[in-house]
């Protein structure tokens, strides 16, 4: 079946850091990619569409100097978060769609913590 | 907009059934369904699409009514590894080719020994 690799896994730093989480679909080609924001107990939260080679959109209430996204290649999305602060501090969840009528597949989520 | 999910919760003994509604205000190109265990990321179950049809996945189906905007997973003779949160993410028309998910805030369900 199709996988979807996130590193890291969990991350606990300081105010003020910038942290790269990566995305990575390892058996299919992913011409977009998704994060998510995912707060306890509530519903995934979409924070951008990651399109490779192109500018991600991002949705509403999203800053996009905060959150930096690049998408390489085919196989490889980034998300920045940068300066980040305490409220930063969530489950960051990325997915992968292999083309229409493809299910999302997700990856394992990043536990952002920031001191 | 979020579709919306019923029940929130449910509690279920082991070997009893469950039904999970998801219902759109705006048509449907597609339904996804999946599970989330506390601390993990969601795991797909199963994508229905438009046409309206029926899935099965061992003892878990769903249905997909196109026209009524609405889909339903089926638990059946649920085992205690079916807990989780289940989330309905739904496809509509707008933004053809985006392939955004719009996710509802999810049923969790607990099956009991």
């Amino acid at each position: 079946g199709a996988v979807v690799s996130q590193h890291p896994s969990r991350v606990i730093c300081k105010s003020g850091t910038s942290v790269k989480i990566e995305c990575r679909s390892l058996d299919f080609q992913a011409t977009t990619m998704f994060w998510y924001r995912q707060f306890p107990k509530q519903s995934l939260m979409l924070m951008a569409t990651s399109n490779e080679g192109s500018k991600a959109t991002y949705e509403q209430g999203v800053e996009k100097d905060k959150f930096l996204i690049n998408h390489a290649s085919l196989t490889l999305s980034t998300l920045t978060v940068t300066s980040a602060h305490p409220e930063d501090s969530s489950f960051y969840i990325c997915s992968a769609r292999g083309g229409e009528d493809q299910p999302q597949h997700f990856g394992d989520g990043t536990r952002l913590s920031i001191l | 907009q979020q579709p919306v999910q019923s029940p929130q919760a449910v509690i279920l003994r082991e070997g009893e059934d469950a039904v999970i509604n998801c219902s759109s205000s705006k048509a449907l190109y597609s339904v996804h369904w999946y599970r989330q265990k506390h601390g993990e990321a969601p795991v797909f179950l199963m994508i229905l699409l438009k046409g309206g049809e029926q899935k099965g996945h061992e003892k878990i189906s769903a249905s997909f009514n196109e026209k009524k905007q609405q889909s339903s997973l089926y638990l059946t003779a649920s085992q205690l590894s079916y807990s989780g949160t289940y989330f309905c993410g739904t496809e509509g028309y707008s933004g053809a080719g985006s392939y955004q998910l719009t996710f509802g805030k999810g049923t969790k369900l607990s099956v009991i020994p």
